[in-house]
């Protein structure tokens, strides 16, 4: 059974579009939520942290839960060529393991 | 900011050699743990780490693989006999709450020949 699925692109967008990425996962006992960036041959960088279900906006960045449909999302406003990276959903429930999406691999054109 | 070191960013190793990965995690942190990601597949947990004792650790985790925090600051990562399928990219992260997301390291890059 995967634990977590994420679409691994790649995506490609024109500089300043939104983006969306989206994880959907199967185990109902998740409750902590993550999204990390991570550039070619580095660690995962964390850029969002949620706990349970809702919205949290940081700068140009938006993470959405919802729980009911075990799906999560990170949207990106303004998307600048920094941006251009893997992006990796995690999840956790009660113990310290977390499932990786596969990443989806974003490129933004200037 | 606060990083995690890891050393050495990449190993070359023969099939059969024990091999050991080094760790210097955040100061204050609590919790550490190791992750692999073989290449171009999903970064997987191996095993965490608290109170000087293995708290939760997955089926890759054999007895081919131990953890030790020999100091206190350096946390290690020892496979005692590599095999080719062990050629991956191993992440060190720590946390300082069991729940909050991790800071990973840079990772080593070990290939086993």
């Amino acid at each position: 059974q995967k634990e977590v699925e994420q679409d691994p692109g790649p995506l490609s967008v024109p500089e300043g579009a939104i983006v969306s990425l989206n994880c959907t996962y199967s185990n109902s006992a998740f409750q902590y939520f993550m999204w990390y960036r991570q550039y070619s041959r580095k660690g995962p960088e964390l850029l969002m942290y949620t706990y349970s279900s809702g919205n949290k906006e940081d700068g140009r960045f938006t993470a959405q839960v919802d729980k009911s449909s075990k799906y999560i999302s990170l949207f990106i406003r303004d998307s600048q060529p920094s941006d251009s990276a893997t992006y990796l959903c995690a999840m956790s429930g009660t113990g310290n393991q977390f499932y990786f999406g596969t990443g989806t691999s974003l490129t933004v054109i200037p | 900011e606060p990083e995690v070191t890891q050393t050495p960013s990449h190993q070359v190793t023969q099939m059969g050699q024990e091999v050991i990965l080094r760790c210097v995690p955040i100061s204050n942190h609590l919790y550490f743990y190791w992750y692999r990601q073989i290449l171009g597949q999903k970064v997987e947990f191996l095993v965490s780490f608290y109170n000087n004792e293995i708290s939760e650790k997955s089926e890759i985790f054999d007895d081919q693989f131990s953890v030790e925090r020999p100091d206190g600051s350096n946390f290690t990562l020892k496979i005692r006999s590599t095999k080719l399928e062990d050629s991956a990219m191993y992440f060190c992260a720590s946390s300082p709450t069991d729940s909050y997301g991790y800071t990973f390291g840079s990772g080593t890059r070990l290939t086993v020949v």
